[in-house]
């Protein structure tokens, strides 16, 4: 089955700088790239996806890019803000069935004033 | 007009009981899903169910068992509880191999 693997598990910047945060996928048949914010004990909300016939997606501050030679892809976000602080998820299904979402571990990202 | 719903929000119980956790959507998709979040945090998928198939992760035991009364609802059942089923656990649903709305999460203490 698909394997999501997902760096840093934790990363701290300043605010207003660049956060990027960095995921691979083991199957190539996998076609839709979500990246899901999760605050403290709230349930993860979609902030961003992208599907393999697209690079790069943009909205406001947070883009995201797919490689899909290298099956990896990645979560920017610009200009980051205290309220960015929160635990981002990435993930990858390939549909064609009722397969689901296949989760990276998570990186916990802190906004350091 | 909650997306998608679930109850109970917390669920406190002993070791080798049933419990059921109930989930329902009312934005018309296809397929429903539970995740299960450890104390890592680690998000992993449980089950997912449309009106054609019902796929298992391999992994989990079978005192799990999802129950579809209709498109809407799937409801999880967990017999003979153990303390490693201590979890939160989210119901989810969308359409095929597009964005997934999550539930608010049931926090299963087993003690």
């Amino acid at each position: 089955g698909e394997n999501v693997e997902q760096h840093p598990s934790t990363l701290s910047v300043q605010e207003g700088d660049s956060a990027v945060i960095k995921c691979t996928y083991s199957d190539s048949a996998s076609n839709y790239f979500p990246w899901y914010k999760q605050e403290l004990g709230k349930r993860p909300q979609l902030i961003i996806d992208i599907r393999s016939n697209v690079g790069e997606k943009k909205d406001q501050r947070i883009a995201v890019t797919l490689n899909k030679t290298a099956k990896h892809f990645s979560l920017h976000i610009t200009e980051t803000q205290p309220e960015d602080s929160a635990v981002y998820f990435c993930a990858a299904s390939k549909g064609g069935g009722a397969d689901g979402l296949t989760f990276g571990k998570g990186t916990h990202l802190i906004i350091q004033p | 007009d909650t997306a998608v719903s679930q109850t109970p929000k917390y669920l406190v119980t002993q070791m080798g009981n049933d419990k059921s956790i109930k989930c329902e959507q009312n934005l018309g998709h296809d397929t429903m899903y539970w995740y299960k979040q450890d104390s890592k945090k680690f998000l992993k998928i449980m089950f997912s169910y449309n009106n054609k198939e019902l796929i298992i992760n391999e992994t989990v035991p079978n005192r799990f068992s999802p129950k579809s009364p209709d498109k809407a609802h799937l409801n999880l059942h967990i017999n003979s509880l153990e303390l490693g089923d201590s979890a939160v656990y989210f119901c989810a649903s969308s359409q095929l191999n597009t964005e997934a709305f999550f539930g608010q999460g049931t926090r299963l203490t087993v003690v």
